[in-house]
């Protein structure tokens, strides 16, 4: 997990205001996820990328973009079309090791709306 | 698609009881079931996962078990301690197409106490 830094920890956003979410992994992963957490709802996939140059929408996406130009780099940006934005926004990336599909998170940033 | 339900939402036991979080899936093509611990504030932590071709595994005071026919797996926490208390959350890879990328459809968690 050490591998997997997000920043910043605190975000505040403006209203119409567009901000980016860093996450950066070292572990030479190939993929790469964001995750939004709210209370009580577990984590729901916004965006993942399988590889550089690619990535897919998840099962919340409106409102957010992503780019991953490169592998260890994968930011999620929430624009101002996301209405609700605050909550705990997670990364992670996967290793495959024979079968196992296991994911890594990052330590998570925190947005709020002032 | 995949759905993913974990009861209780809420557990609150004894110091050195048992705990036992149970989550059911849909697609019976799923392959892959990790179980994680969150602390208040901080990552999803792996605690333990399993596969669609083992029945259970074991780490330590940590068990997980999948019935395939059923289409449910749970988490056994034996002897717990004040330290377990955290968000558990079960999550599933949908096989198929699905499972191609890996995706993980999560629970929405359970908030174990344990109470020394």
């Amino acid at each position: 997990d050490g591998g997997i830094t997000q920043s910043p920890k605190y975000l505040f956003r403006k209203e119409g205001q567009n901000v980016t979410l860093s996450c950066e992994q070292n572990l030479n992963h190939d993929a790469m996820y964001w995750y939004r957490q709210d209370p009580g709802q577990g984590l729901r996939l916004i965006y993942y990328s399988q590889i550089v140059n690619d990535f897919q929408k998840g099962d919340i996406a409106e409102g957010y973009s992503v780019s991953r130009e490169k592998k260890e780099s994968f930011p999620l940006t929430v624009t101002s079309a996301q209405k609700n934005p605050t909550a705990f926004y997670l990364c992670a990336s996967r290793v495959t090791s024979g079968k196992v599909e296991t994911q890594y998170f990052g330590p998570g940033t925190r947005l709020l709306v002032l | 698609g995949e759905n993913v339900e974990q009861h209780p939402s809420t557990l609150s036991v004894q110091e050195g009881d048992s705990a036992v979080i149970k989550c059911t899936y849909s697609d019976s093509a799923s392959n892959y079931f990790p179980w994680y611990k969150q602390e208040l504030g901080k990552r999803p932590q792996l605690i333990i996962d399993i596969r669609s071709n083992v029945g259970e595994k074991k780490d330590q005071r940590i068990a997980v078990t999948l019935n395939k026919t059923a289409k449910h797996f749970s988490l056994h926490i034996t002897e717990t301690q004040p330290e377990d208390s955290a968000v558990y959350f079960c999550a599933a890879t949908p096989g198929g197409h699905g499972g191609a990328t890996n995706k993980l459809i999560f629970g929405t968690g359970t908030l174990l106490a344990v109470q020394p």
